[in-house]
């Protein structure tokens, strides 16, 4: 079975520093992309960036540049998204997904559980 | 930047009505264009693909159709279980770039 298994929620102060993950199993993990989605609470979907595991060529939404880091490890078949010094806007649940085939925009057929991040003083 | 509309934002609708939520863009997007359906705490699930191919074991009842800037995305019979939001979604290569419309929230009365 294809699937994408995502990290448990997770409560963090702001300020701190967080790294999720998104473990794929069942299909080739190099050869695919892994994108992250954003859901605020009671609100809609934002792609945030994609990364292919085979080379970590990363794109990003602009709005999310420079705001996060998208990275992979290739062994552990995970891929990773981090924050160096968190906020109260980031509280969010995040998604990972994977493109439907080997191309970077095709639609997004696979789906992690969700993370949620909770950032709270 | 490719701006997606997304209407109604929501609807009420009896069991067996026929269902209709339209997507717009602000330019051409040709059949670049997707649908998912998002249950309330669960991960959206991919529909329909490239405007209306229809995912494997999605049901009939789904449909969508459309192409350049105008799609819609159909529930021929709703059902209890279609209680959720739906989303479209294009996506653009220049800049890569993916975006999803504002969702519709679709209930049974």
């Amino acid at each position: 079975e294809v699937q994408l298994v995502q990290s448990g929620a997770e409560v963090r102060k702001p300020g701190e520093s967080l790294k999720i993950s998104c473990q794929g199993s069942g299909y080739s993990f190099s050869s695919y992309w892994i994108a992250w989605v954003r859901q605020m609470p009671g609100k809609g979907l934002e792609w945030m960036g994609i990364i292919y595991p085979s080379d970590s060529d990363t794109r990003y939404n602009p709005s999310f540049e420079g705001q996060v880091t998208l990275s992979v490890d290739k062994s552990l078949r995970t891929a990773y998204l981090q924050w160096s010094s968190l906020k109260a806007s980031d509280s969010a649940i995040y998604y990972c997904a994977r493109p439907a085939l080997s191309d970077l925009l095709a639609a997004l057929d696979i789906w992690g559980q969700g993370t949620s991040v909770t950032v709270s003083s | 930047d490719i701006q997606m509309t997304q209407s109604p934002s929501s609807l009420s609708a009896s069991v067996g009505d026929r269902v209709t939520i339209t997507c717009q863009a602000n330019q051409d997007i040709r059949n670049y264009l997707n649908w998912y359906q998002q249950k309330p705490g669960k991960a959206p699930k991919l529909l329909i693909s490239e405007a209306s191919n229809l995912e494997t074991g999605v049901p009939s009842r789904f449909s969508g159709s459309g192409s350049g800037t105008d799609f819609t995305f159909t529930i021929s019979s709703l059902q209890p279980e279609d209680v959720a939001t739906y989303y479209c979604q294009q996506f653009d290569y220049v800049p890569p770039r993916i975006t999803f419309g504002p969702g519709t929230k679709v209930d049974v009365k």
